[in-house]
């Protein structure tokens, strides 16, 4: 039971355009939500999350928007560069017990050509 | 401020051997968890430790175990090792757990032979 789906294994995108990568998840418990990039080989880095109290949250060319009555959420990369290009991951926590727990989505690779 | 660190980077191990890998987070954090990244079931969360407690703990066989010091360094353990082991296994560090970014480390690239 996949809890968190990047239902797009891949994105291609020309620099200077915008990048939109989306993010469903099915637990309604989920109430904070996190966007990772990943390059091969090597830990996941942290990029920007939002509380489900929120439905926007901005930090530079980065902007996460969440739509909780459709239970998706989206991270804008504008304008795109070569240097995003990894593979991009959405995780949601859990409120209650879950602990440290992260439940992560199987990520999308973004390309963004020069 | 120095990141995760996770030792060792890369490790080769027999079918039936034992590993343990060391986590040492990020000062004043206390809470680390630790992830399985395989190419076919993406990141799956193991288990959390919080001031030297399993606080949560994922769908993995018991084979897969862990602990946490009083300096809040964490090491997993894996017994009986599958060729299904082999696998990225990622450290997590973060403030207090729930709703605090997670910040990784490079993990440490594990292949059962």
């Amino acid at each position: 039971d996949q809890q968190v789906k990047q239902n797009s294994p891949s994105l291609s995108v020309q620099e200077g355009r915008i990048s939109i990568l989306n993010c469903d998840y099915t637990n309604s418990m989920f109430d904070y939500f996190l966007w990772y990039k990943k390059y091969p080989a090597e830990g996941p880095t942290f990029l920007i999350s939002i509380s489900s109290i929120k439905d926007k949250n901005e930090d530079g060319r980065f902007t996460v928007f969440l739509n909780k009555s459709a239970k998706h959420l989206s991270l804008h990369i504008v304008p795109s560069q070569p240097g995003d290009s990894a593979v991009y991951f959405c995780a949601a926590s859990e409120r209650g017990t879950s602990y440290g727990k992260l439940t992560f989505g199987q990520g999308t690779i973004l390309t963004v050509h020069p | 401020k120095a990141g995760v660190t996770q030792t060792p980077r890369y490790l080769i191990k027999t079918r039936g051997q034992q590993v343990t890998l060391s986590c040492s987070p990020i000062s004043g954090h206390r809470s680390v968890s630790w992830y399985q990244q395989t190419p076919g079931q993406g990141l799956q969360f193991l288990f959390e430790y919080f001031s030297e407690t399993q606080r949560n703990k994922g769908n993995f066989p018991g084979r897969f175990s862990g602990r946490q010091f009083s300096n809040s360094r964490s090491e997993m353990n894996v017994s009986t090792l599958e060729l299904g082991d082999s696998a990225l296994y990622l450290c997590a560090s973060s403030l207090f757990g729930p709703n605090t970014e997670a910040f990784f480390g490079q993990g440490t690239r594990l292949t059962v032979v």
